[in-house]
């Protein structure tokens, strides 16, 4: 999982402010996953992508919005149609893309809005 | 679509006892439970998985069992150390993506 990297670690943005969290991997997977978490929520999942130029949304994807055209990159914007964005962003990769493939996770974002 | 349910969500114990934690989950399709440990402020870790073609696999102090008639999967750890304080995500295949249950956070107390 040392592979996987996202930046900032910490982030502010101002109420109708769009930001971009940095996730890039360097295993040569194919899948990524971006996953919110908030405290007793667990895990949810935002936006994945099993190929380039390819995503698909995930359970929360409203107010969110990705694009992979590198392999190795999966940025997701947070815009202002996002009404509750303070949460801590995750990104994850796997090897394949079968859900039988386990998915490493990057070190994570703390968004806050200010 | 697939629905994991975990518990409990806090569980406290002495260092030295054993701790379980299980979940629960819908699709009888799925096949692949992976168990993470997530320390405060840092990236869930995969500590031990199952496949559904075996009922129990061990790691050390970990072990994970599975009962597919009744749907659900659970982590024991045995010999609980201060260092095994986290949370414990379980998770199981949900179409082409996993999800994830709430989380348990586990306390050892020495």
């Amino acid at each position: 999982d040392g592979g996987i990297t996202q930046s900032p670690k910490y982030l502010f943005r101002k109420e109708g402010q769009n930001v971009t969290l940095s996730c890039e991997q360097n295993l040569n997977h194919d899948a990524m996953y971006w996953y919110r978490q908030d405290p007793g929520q667990g895990l949810r999942l935002i936006y994945y992508s099993q190929i380039v130029n390819d995503f698909q949304k995930g359970d929360i994807a409203e107010g969110y919005s990705v694009s992979r055209e590198k392999k190795e990159s999966f940025p997701l914007t947070v815009t202002s149609a996002q009404k509750n964005p303070t949460a801590f962003y995750l990104c994850a990769s796997s090897e394949g893309v079968s859900t039988l493939d386990t998915q490493y996770f990057g070190p994570g974002t703390r968004l806050t809005v200010l | 679509g697939e629905n994991v349910e975990q518990h409990p969500s806090t569980l406290s114990v002495q260092e030295g006892d054993s701790a379980v934690i299980k979940c629960t989950y819908s699709d009888s399709a799925s096949n692949y439970f992976p168990w993470y440990k997530q320390e405060l402020g840092k990236r869930p870790q995969l500590i031990i998985d199952i496949r559904s073609n075996v009922g129990e696999k061990k790691d050390q102090r970990i072990a994970v069992t599975l009962n597919k008639t009744a749907k659900h999967f659970s982590l024991h750890i045995t010999e609980t150390q201060p260092e095994d304080s986290a949370v414990y995500f379980c998770a199981a295949p949900g179409g082409t993506a996993l999800i994830f249950g709430k989380g348990t956070t586990l306390s050892v107390s020495s």
